[in-house]
């Protein structure tokens, strides 16, 4: 069974200040990964994701990611945060073409420090 | 553009109360799906459709009902609740086609006193 690990429950991070969000999965065959961001009391909204080809994406916001099949990563990143970027933030793996849904890590929650 | 839609946004039950909740796309999508939200826990799936006329169980069914009658519509039913079903709910669509990804609703908070 897939499953996904963020290991950072809460990260703090001043303004302008770089980050990095860690996720690793567990899949056996090439994985679809995303990334989504929900605000307090919003759904959810796709920041990227990597399907196949070039292990850098972009994705909005400012926001990229890396796919490292050899350590089973899939970490955001963005150079410079925002305020406006305090968030919780999802990992997600699914097998291609998503037929039995989508397997979330538990989260990391964005503070960021003025 | 819709997109997908659930209602209601908001719900109080009392325990034992029965319930559906909807979820309608109108993007034409093959697959659909409901997660719960809980905190600590990320979203966890309860039950998906790969068509209609066709449901399994996710990771969290226990509790939950659905049918898909139609395409644009997968509905979740509680048939009696209970206050470990206080939750936020997502549903989602997606294309079933390689190289897309799922659309989300907004949710329904759901509250179980």
């Amino acid at each position: 069974a897939q499953s996904v690990t963020q290991p950072d429950i809460h990260i703090t991070v001043s303004e302008g200040a770089s980050l990095e969000l860690r996720c690793n999965y567990s899949y056996g065959a090439t994985p679809y990964l995303f990334w989504y961001v929900q605000s307090p009391g919003q759904g959810l909204q796709l920041l990227l994701k990597y399907f196949s080809g070039d292990t850098l994406v972009q994705g909005i916001k400012g926001f990229e990611a890396e796919f490292k099949r050899s350590q089973s990563s899939f970490n955001l990143r963005k150079p410079s945060v925002h305020w406006s970027d305090a968030a919780e933030y999802f990992c997600a793996v699914e097998s291609g073409g998503g037929a039995d849904g989508l397997t979330f890590g538990k989260g990391t929650h964005l503070i960021i420090q003025p | 553009n819709a997109g997908v839609t659930q209602t209601p946004k908001f719900q109080v039950l009392k325990t034992g109360q029965s319930m559906t909740l909807q979820c309608a796309q109108d993007m034409n999508h093959e697959y659909m799906s409901w997660y719960r939200q809980d905190p600590g826990m990320g979203l966890r799936l309860i039950h998906y459709s790969v068509g209609a006329g066709i449901t399994d169980q996710g990771e969290v069914p226990n509790g939950y009902n659905v049918s898909r009658s139609t395409t644009e519509d997968f509905p979740l039913r509680l048939l009696s609740a209970a206050p470990s079903q206080t939750s936020v709910y997502f549903c989602a669509s997606s294309s079933g086609r390689q190289n897309t990804e799922a659309f989300f609703g907004q949710g329904t908070r759901l509250t179980v006193v």
